[in-house]
């Protein structure tokens, strides 16, 4: 039963445009969320976080927005830069074990 | 800091054979954690530890086993391998549970 859920599989984006990846949760128990960025042949890299007390965080190019109501996050990144593409995956962590559960990831590809 | 460290980076094995793949972490982060990733899937999660002496089963457990005897180092075994356990296998570690570190990975193929 995957509680963490991105359903876009790729996404392709022009250079300067924004990116906007999706991911969707179903255990209202989750109170931290994640993005992780992933270069072929590496691991993943923490990229930004947010808590559930909040509903938006920003560094730099990269905001993620939290719709707690409808147990919805997304990660914004503009503008698209050629390095940012990747594979994106968003992870929720559970307080009472600080497990994550992971999506199956958003491959991006931004284009010249 | 080097970070997550793991060795080795890729291997091959036969089926029935085992190994250890190793992970050493100098952030002195009290939780580790080792994940497979299978193409086109997330990370599952296969043991995790929350300080030296203590490790738990994660969501795929079986064939697996770990040890946690020091802060630095969480390895994980392999007994009798089988072709299901070609994955990529991520260690990672955290100081308080939440944002996890993750290391390079270790790329196995067991034929």
């Amino acid at each position: 039963d995957q509680q963490v859920k991105q359903n876009s599989p790729s996404l392709s984006v022009q250079e300067g445009r924004i990116s906007i990846l999706n991911c969707d949760y179903t255990n209202s128990m989750f109170d931290y969320f994640l993005w992780y960025k992933k270069y072929p042949a590496e691991g993943p890299t923490f990229l930004i976080s947010i808590s559930s007390i909040k509903d938006k965080n920003e560094d730099g190019r990269f905001t993620v927005f939290l719709n707690k109501s409808a147990k919805h996050l997304s990660l914004h990144i503009v503008p698209s830069q050629p390095g940012d593409s990747a594979v994106y995956f968003c992870a929720a962590s559970d307080p009472k074990d600080y497990k994550l559960s992971f999506g199956a990831g958003t491959t991006v590809t931004v284009r010249a | 800091n080097a970070g997550v460290t793991q060795t080795p980076k890729f291997r091959i094995l036969k089926i029935g054979q085992s190994m250890t793949l190793q992970c050493t972490q100098d952030m002195n982060h009290n939780y580790m954690y080792w994940y497979r990733q299978d193409p086109g899937m997330g990370l599952k999660l296969i043991y995790y530890s929350v300080g030296a002496g203590i490790t738990d089963k994660g969501e795929v457990p079986n064939g697996y086993n770990v040890s946690r005897s020091t802060t630095e180092d969480f390895p994980l075994r392999l007994e009798l391998a089988a072709p299901s356990q070609t994955s990529v296998y991520f260690c990672a570690s955290s100081f308080r549970g939440e944002t996890q570190y993750f290391g390079p990975g270790t790329r196995l193929l067991v034929l």
